[in-house]
């Protein structure tokens, strides 16, 4: 069965403290693992997709790297806008665009 | 573009009530979803369609019904509300079911309560 646990649950940082987040992945063939922010009562914002170990892609403060058993998203240096909750989803190779979610990393930022 | 629009924002129900959850998009994009969030659980899939007239169900898809006439339109049916219901509804689009890179765009949310 397919399966996304992300940890830790919440995260509380101080401006310019760097971390990373986990997320660890079950899945048969993967095709794609997706990362998105979601703020407070918004829907979740696209961030990166990852297709293959090894790959790493990067915006801003952010970069997403990936493993055959779990992704790590890095933030450097974050600042309180940075606030979020973290989602991160794989889509297997079961069919179609279906995407299997984690419950999300709780991300504070204060200044 | 709007992209992906979804009304009401808030809604309030009685058990048995039955209503629609709107959803919209304006990109064109072949395939759209229903995800529901609850706390402490990550978004769980409850319909999906690939195109105009196709639709099937997702992993939590009972008491919903879902319908697809047009490539914009995605509408979620609850036939008979109950408490369990309670939830933040997401519609969600992406170009198409069938190609490798192809994230999905989410909308703003519909948070339902069953009372």
């Amino acid at each position: 069965e397919d399966q996304v646990t992300q940890s830790p649950e919440a995260l509380r940082l101080q401006e310019g403290e760097s971390s990373s987040l986990n997320c660890s992945y079950t899945v048969s063939g993967l095709r794609g693992l997706f990362w998105y922010r979601q703020d407070p009562g918004k829907g979740p914002e696209f961030l990166f997709t990852l297709y293959s170990a090894g790959e790493e892609k990067e915006k801003e403060r952010l970069k997403a790297t990936l493993t055959k058993k779990e992704s790590f998203l890095h933030i450097t240096a974050p600042k309180p806008e940075d606030s979020a909750t973290y989602l991160c989803a794989v889509r297997s190779s079961g069919g179609y665009n279906k995407l299997i979610f984690g419950a999300g990393t709780r991300l504070a930022v204060h200044p | 573009n709007a992209g992906v629009t979804q009304t009401p924002k808030f809604q309030v129900l009685k058990t048995g009530q039955s209503m629609t959850l709107q959803c919209a998009q304006d990109m064109n994009h072949e395939y759209m979803s229903w995800y529901r969030q609850d706390p402490g659980m990550g978004l769980r899939l409850i319909h999906y369609s690939v195109g105009a007239g196709i639709t099937d169900q997702g992993e939590v898809p009972n008491g919903y019904n879902v319908s697809r006439s047009t490539t914009e339109d995605f509408p979620l049916r609850l036939l008979s509300a109950a408490p369990s219901q309670t939830s933040v509804y997401f519609c969600a689009s992406s170009l198409t079911g069938y190609e490798v890179y192809n994230e999905q765009f989410f909308g703003p949310g519909t948070r339902l309560t069953v009372l």
